[in-house]
């Protein structure tokens, strides 16, 4: 079945970078857009960018331009997404997310399980 | 960019009983939105796409309506396993962005 299963949690300290991944599998991966989505502590659901595995294109929300970056390794199914210049308030779970149909953005499903990065000094 | 609300914050219901979610969007997203259910611990579910479509395997008893800037998840009748966080979440040129939540919890 389709799956994706992130890396496990991380802590950081202030100013460090993070980077964590996304294993695909059940599906061709180069067919479908992932997305990565964050939520804080008892927060909501923020949207961060998605890559093109099929071209590595990319497009992150502004809120992140500069300190974000997503990339891909075909040859193992794995999607990445690096969060640079970490601050507290880059705690949260990071989630994987595939989009739903083929050649498609929208929507995200399924997900990963998610990883927590911690980051405190 | 375009921001959702979500209405209200906490629902307290009894199972079999109805539920309705509201969301409205600052601007039109036309039928470019989704609902998501979330229960503690895990990733979130696709529910409902376009609006009005439910995913593969969603329950009949989930359904979504409107378009625009007004939205509404029915569930018809909950289930024990329905008491979860819905979250709606909109496309547009900007991206993507997601409503608060709204806490569906037994009453």
């Amino acid at each position: 079945q389709v799956q994706l299963v992130q890396s496990g949690a991380e802590v950081k300290k202030p100013g460090a970078s993070v980077k964590v991944s996304c294993k695909a599998s059940g599906y061709t991966v180069t067919g479908y857009y992932i997305h990565w989505v964050r939520q804080a502590p008892g927060q909501g659901l923020e949207w961060m960018g998605w890559i093109n595995p099929n071209s590595g294109g990319t497009n992150y929300a502004q809120k992140f331009q500069g300190r974000v970056t997503m990339t891909r390794d075909t040859s193992i199914s794995t999607a990445y997404m690096e969060l640079s210049r970490l601050s507290s308030d880059d705690t949260a779970v990071y989630y994987c997310a595939r989009a739903v149909l083929p050649g498609a953005i929208v929507w995200f499903d399924p997900w990963g399980q998610g990883t927590l990065v911690s980051v405190s000094s | 960019e375009i921001v959702l609300t979500q209405s209200p914050a906490t629902l307290s219901l009894s199972p079999g009983e109805r539920a309705t979610l509201s969301c409205r969007a600052s601007q039109s997203v036309s039928s470019n939105l989704a609902w998501y259910q979330q229960k503690p611990g895990q990733a979130p579910r696709l529910l409902i796409y376009d609006a009005s479509n439910r995913a593969t395997g969603i329950p009949a008893r989930f359904s979504g309506s409107g378009s625009g800037t007004g939205f509404t998840l029915t569930i018809s009748s909950l289930e024990p396993e329905d008491f979860a966080v819905y979250y709606c979440q909109q496309r547009s040129n900007w991206g993507f962005t997601f409503g608060p939540g709204t806490k569906v919890d037994i009453k």
